[in-house]
């Protein structure tokens, strides 16, 4: 079964930065494009970073570009969100989420984890 | 900027039928934004009901159905249950690898 566990949320303070992970498993994670989704509390669902499956495109929503950086690493698995210059307004849950590119639709997703950007 | 737009509440009796709708502020909804809808209930992750306009994800009950209705995506629930009440997200693929979400309808079956 294809499951997907984020870690490495936590407290930081504004213009700080955390290190978000995704750990795949039960499926070929190097065949995927993988997205990065928050919600902020009481918000709705908010799409912010996409990476191909060798990481030859990436995108992001205008609201994280330039402070944000999606990579992945095949080898461990593993997908990643570098989040620089927080601010309160990323406080969010993040969900990892498998792509299914060809239907451009998300199939599995992770948990979440919880980030709060707070002083 | 283009908004993707839902109703932010919706009612329906228990065993009715609901249709749920997504829009977009400019322009109209077709299966070349291949509409997809997301069912999330409060503290957990967004469960996959619909891709592509109209194909049931693994798993997900036949009183579920997506379509497009006029210039609008559009669920369908048919026979409306009460642990169908929940937060439901529509996702239009906008290009470039760019995906954005609806705001949500908030689904009361009472």
């Amino acid at each position: 079964e294809a499951q997907l566990v984020e870690s490495g949320g936590g407290l930081v303070k504004p213009g700080g930065s955390l290190r978000l992970s995704c750990a795949a498993s039960g499926f070929t994670f190097s065949s995927y494009t993988m997205n990065w989704v928050r919600q902020a509390p009481g918000k709705g669902l908010e799409w912010v970073s996409s990476i191909s499956s060798t990481s030859n495109y990436i995108y992001y929503a205008d609201s994280v570009k330039g402070r944000f950086t999606i990579s992945r690493d095949n080898a461990k698995n593993s997908l990643y969100l570098q989040m620089n210059s927080l601010r309160a307004e990323d406080t969010a849950v993040y969900y990892c989420a498998r792509v299914r590119y060809d239907l451009k639709y998300m199939d599995v997703w992770g948990k979440g984890t919880t980030v709060t950007v707070s002083s | 900027q283009t908004v993707v737009t839902q109703e932010p509440s919706f009612s329906v009796s228990p065993g009715g039928t609901v249709t749920l709708t997504c829009g977009l502020t400019s322009g109209s909804v077709s299966t070349s934004y291949y509409p997809s809808w997301y069912q999330q209930t409060p503290g957990q992750a967004p469960r996959t009901l619909i891709y592509s306009t109209n194909t049931r994800s693994s798993g997900v009950p036949d009183r579920f159905s997506g379509s497009i209705l006029g210039n609008k995506a559009a669920l369908t629930i048919t026979g409306a249950q009460a642990d169908d009440e929940s937060d439901y997200y529509c996702m239009l693929y906008m290009g470039s690898g760019n995906w954005v979400f609806g705001g949500g309808t908030k689904l009361t079956v009472l």
